[in-house]
């Protein structure tokens, strides 16, 4: 079993519709982060969060420690949004120089107009 | 912000031959880069950490000899496929912390799709 899970696999969305992607980690972790790969393969980073709730613009993200889970929210999707959403845990220990990540593998996004 | 600069986006070699991929940072310092690859429809896989002035480690399974990561500067990491095979064929992608203004970002660079003929 990956100490990364996401859900959905694949999510196909129209135009409008509020997108929830979901992450849950078996492991402890020191902070998650929120990715986005783009058809082109390119990757940004959307969020790092060891706590609470981060917002940035329409994106959401929210991490509760206890149930080892985390939520990246969309509102208002734009087929713009289209892309693999990837959240990455750091682990414990894993801070400084030896910042390894666990990836989750990945939530294709559709957002049709 | 901080940026990494990845080069080449794209390279079609034959078989045998080595390819040589660049991250460079721009305008900051990264003192550790890792190197990724990732096959289609599949998650980014670690294959080594580098840092700078010493030498990569690698993960289990990725031949030191044949994926040559050299860090000799503070923005420049290169990743060297040697005797590149068609199953070296993969999007190979670099990343670095960047810890400023008080917050860590993960900065990565836009990967170079490699296809070995």
């Amino acid at each position: 079993k990956n100490e990364v899970e996401q859900s959905p696999q694949n999510l196909t969305a129209q135009e409008g519709e509020f997108i929830t992607i979901n992450c849950s980690y078996s492991v402890g972790i020191s902070a998650l982060h929120w990715l986005q790969q783009h058809p082109g393969g390119g990757i940004v980073s959307l969020f790092m969060l060891s706590s609470g709730k981060k917002k940035h613009g329409r994106l959401i993200a929210t991490i509760n420690i206890q149930e080892k889970h985390s939520s990246l929210h969309i509102t208002a999707s734009h087929p713009r949004d289209s892309a693999v959403y990837i959240c990455a845990a750091l682990l414990t220990n894993s801070g400084g120089s030896n910042y390894k990540l666990t990836f989750g593998k990945g939530t294709l996004l559709t957002v049709n107009p | 912000g901080a940026v990494v600069s990845q080069h080449p986006s794209r390279v079609i070699c034959k078989s045998g031959t080595s390819v040589k991929i660049e991250c460079r940072s721009l305008d900051f310092q990264a003192t550790t880069m890792f190197w990724y690859r990732q096959f289609p429809k599949q998650s980014l896989m670690l294959m080594a950490t580098s840092n700078e002035g010493s030498k990569a480690t690698y993960e289990q399974g990725v031949e030191k000899d044949k994926f040559l990561i050299n860090h000799a500067s503070l923005t420049l990491s290169t990743l060297t496929v040697t005797s590149a095979h068609p199953e070296d064929s993969s999007f190979y992608i670099c990343s670095t912390p960047f810890f400023g203004s008080g917050a860590n970002v993960l900065t990565f660079g836009a990967g170079s799709r490699l296809t070995v003929l």
